[in-house]
């Protein structure tokens, strides 16, 4: 089945360590996202992807960093630089473009202890 | 920055209600989109509709969008418990590139 694979589900991470979350897909798309989700809150932007080795910064992206050297993979390192890194963070994909469809992972959801 | 913004925040209905929730932006669109989340888990699609289109339909579904509003609607019709979750709206801004700005959600619980 194709679809998008996130891990680790849940992730603690001690103040002032950087932390990588895992994303990738097995369908086909050339577009990647990362979004961060407060509690009751939307979705914000925090870096995307539309080619291989090329990304761009979304609305929230200091503190963040990505690489994209291959088209199923779109992993997410949270810095120590970023002040208030426990959320819910969610990856996307689609064909192209983005203004399509996303489809979604399951969520990784970090805790700053 | 936010783009859509969904009304109500929270909707409590019965079983067998219909749920009506609300999405409005400030900015000219390509398409707006919406979006379901179970609690805890990704968000799963449910509709597209694009500017030069006024309304849509799937299963139990009704979009409408209203662009000299700037804003959409969202109807669940005879609802389920199941249908539970919060709905997003996201919108494709034309003067944003190729990227959605999500809303903050409508909470919907359908109660048995």
């Amino acid at each position: 089945d194709g679809g998008i694979t996130q891990s680790p589900k849940y992730l603690f991470r001690k103040e002032g360590q950087n932390v990588t979350l895992s994303c990738e897909q097995n369908l086909n798309h050339d577009a990647m996202y990362w979004y961060r989700q407060d509690p009751g809150q939307g979705l914000r932007l925090i870096y995307y992807s539309q080619i291989v080795n090329d990304f761009q910064k979304g609305d929230i992206a200091e503190g963040y960093s990505v690489s994209r050297e291959k088209k199923e993979s779109f992993p997410l390192t949270v810095t120590s630089a970023q002040k208030n890194p426990t959320a819910f963070y969610l990856c996307a994909s689609s064909i192209a473009g983005g203004s399509g469809e996303l489809f979604f992972g399951e969520g990784s959801r970090l805790t700053v202890l | 920055s936010q783009q859509g913004e969904e009304d109500p925040q929270a909707l409590s209905i019965q079983e067998g209600e219909n749920a009506t929730m609300n999405c409005s932006y400030k900015t000219s669109i390509n398409n707006l989109q919406w979006y379901r989340q179970n609690s805890g888990r990704g968000l799963v699609h449910l509709i597209l509709i694009r500017s030069n289109e006024r309304e849509k339909h799937s299963g139990r579904l009704r979009v409408t969008l209203d662009t000299s509003k700037k804003s959409s609607s969202l109807l669940i019709t005879a609802s389920r418990a199941a249908d539970t979750a919060s709905y997003f709206c996201a919108t494709d801004e034309k003067a944003a590139g190729n990227k959605l700005t999500f809303g903050g959600g409508t909470r919907v619980l359908v109660k048995p």
